[in-house]
């Protein structure tokens, strides 16, 4: 496609359900990211792959968070047993081989997670 | 850890005045700086970004200035117009590292 998609668009989960959210990221864009967005906020670093590496998952905020890439395409973040707490819009991007070249990131819409 | 300090967190302008975001970095490796604007409800989208190797870009109505010495970088906007309303992030990543630091955002109003 022509661009980052992530789905869903929106996604209400009770308090300990899990979620899981896509991200299709740029065709032929090595890199990938996972951010958190809270309301009034920057994003933050949560996640990166090269490929399907995960290379850094330092600001993963606790366990309960997982991603993976099998394929070096698609990304999948895992929220297990949410909490209010994690309620924010996740952004994914995506771009070129980052650390090798300066490049910007390509973001998605972003999944807005709702935990009641 | 790395850094990125981003100032003022709200700005309202006149149409047709300037407007200017100034950021602050830690991580003297730090070698790229995007600018992203942010309109509600929407996507981060990149405006404008410099490289360390230059003190100054422009692209139309928008530029970039760089002190690395003070690690400091500036985001001006002149002719503001009631569409460049949205909020506008700073950010800072180096060559040889994965992250892209963020600001926390200037909430831009453009009065008409």
């Amino acid at each position: 496609g022509a661009g980052v998609s992530q789905s869903p668009r929106y996604k209400v989960a009770k308090r300990g359900q899990d979620v899981a959210l896509r991200c299709d990221p740029i065709s032929g864009h090595v890199s990938l990211f996972w951010y958190q967005q809270a309301l009034g906020q920057g994003p933050e670093f949560l996640t990166y792959f090269q490929n399907e590496a995960q290379l850094d998952k330092s600001g993963l905020p606790s366990d309960r968070f997982f991603a993976e890439r099998p394929e070096g395409s698609v990304s999948t973040l895992k929220i297990q047993r949410t909490q209010q707490e994690d309620s924010a819009v996740y952004l994914c991007a995506s771009s070129l081989e980052v650390g090798k070249y300066n490049s910007p990131l390509h973001f998605g819409n972003g999944t807005r997670l709702t935990v009641t | 850890g790395e850094n990125v300090e981003q100032h003022p967190s709200t700005l309202s302008v006149q149409e047709g005045d300037s407007a200017v975001i100034k950021c602050t970095y830690s991580d003297s490796a730090s070698n790229y700086f995007p600018w992203y604007k942010q309109e509600l409800g929407k996507r981060p989208q990149l405006i404008i970004d410099i490289r360390s190797n230059v003190g100054e870009k422009k692209d139309q109505r928008i530029a970039v200035t760089l002190n690395k010495t003070a690690k400091h970088f500036s985001l001006h906007i002149t002719e503001t117009q009631p569409e460049d309303s949205a909020v506008y992030f700073c950010a800072a990543s180096s060559t040889g590292g994965f992250k892209t630091i963020f600001g926390a955002g200037t909430r831009l109003f453009v009065k008409a």
